[in-house]
């Protein structure tokens, strides 16, 4: 069974840092390209960052990029997303999810249960 | 990266059928057939039930189906049950290698 658990959540001021991670089991990590996706409470869903499975093939949303990184550790089958200059809109739950494929897709077979972030003064 | 356009609600009774619309451009929806569905209920993570426009994962019900016509990709339920009642998103890949996502659909089983 495919298990994604994130962590690393929590509240921070606007400016600071902050690095997610998500520890992966039940599947051949380094097989599956791996995504970041967030949703403020109540709102819609908005894909953050993807990683393929090679790390070759990386993408970002415009409202985060060049403030996250995204990465991956196949001998700890962990994601990470390390966050930079948060700002007060990056406030949501952030999931870890597993695309069905090797590459970047917008196929996201399984999620894992979220993080919060909050970011205020 | 706009969002795709989704109706904010849709209805249905019990036992019929509803589709959602999801509108795009030549730049995601209508330039891959990498268009999928999710359903949320409240307070849980998204569950994918449909991929590459007309895919269903295991274990998702037949009376769930998809279906994509030039810009717009639709979600179909059939035999409306209670349980279907839930938020639905669309997502696509784009042409600049990302991801969007629909705002989302509430759809209330009357």
């Amino acid at each position: 069974e495919v298990q994604l658990v994130e962590s690393g959540g929590g509240l921070v001021q606007p400016g600071r840092s902050l690095r997610l991670s998500c520890a992966a089991s039940g599947f051949t990590f380094d097989d599956y390209a791996m995504h970041w996706v967030r949703q403020v409470p109540g709102k819609g869903l908005e894909w953050v960052s993807g990683i393929s499975w090679d790390s070759n093939n990386i993408g970002y949303a415009d409202s985060v990029k060049g403030r996250f990184t995204v990465s991956r550790d196949t001998a700890k089958n962990s994601l990470y997303l390390q966050m930079n200059s948060l700002r007060v809109e990056d406030t949501a739950l952030y999931y870890c999810s597993k695309d069905r494929w090797t590459t970047v897709t917008a196929v996201f077979d399984s999620w894992g249960q979220g993080t919060l972030v909050t970011v205020s003064s | 990266q706009s969002a795709l356009t989704q109706p904010a609600s849709v209805s249905g009774s019990l036992g019929q059928s509803i589709t959602i619309s999801c509108i795009g451009t030549s730049s995601d929806v209508g330039g891959y057939n990498y268009v999928s569905w999710y359903q949320q209920h409240p307070g849980k993570a998204p569950k994918l039930m449909i991929f590459e426009v007309t895919n269903r994962p295991s274990g998702v019900s037949n009376r769930f189906s998809g279906s994509k016509s030039a810009n717009t990709a639709s979600l179909t339920i059939s035999g409306l049950q209670a349980e279907d009642e839930a938020d639905y998103y669309c997502s696509s890949y784009t042409s600049s290698g990302s991801v969007v996502f629909g705002g989302g659909t509430k759809l209330t089983v009357l």
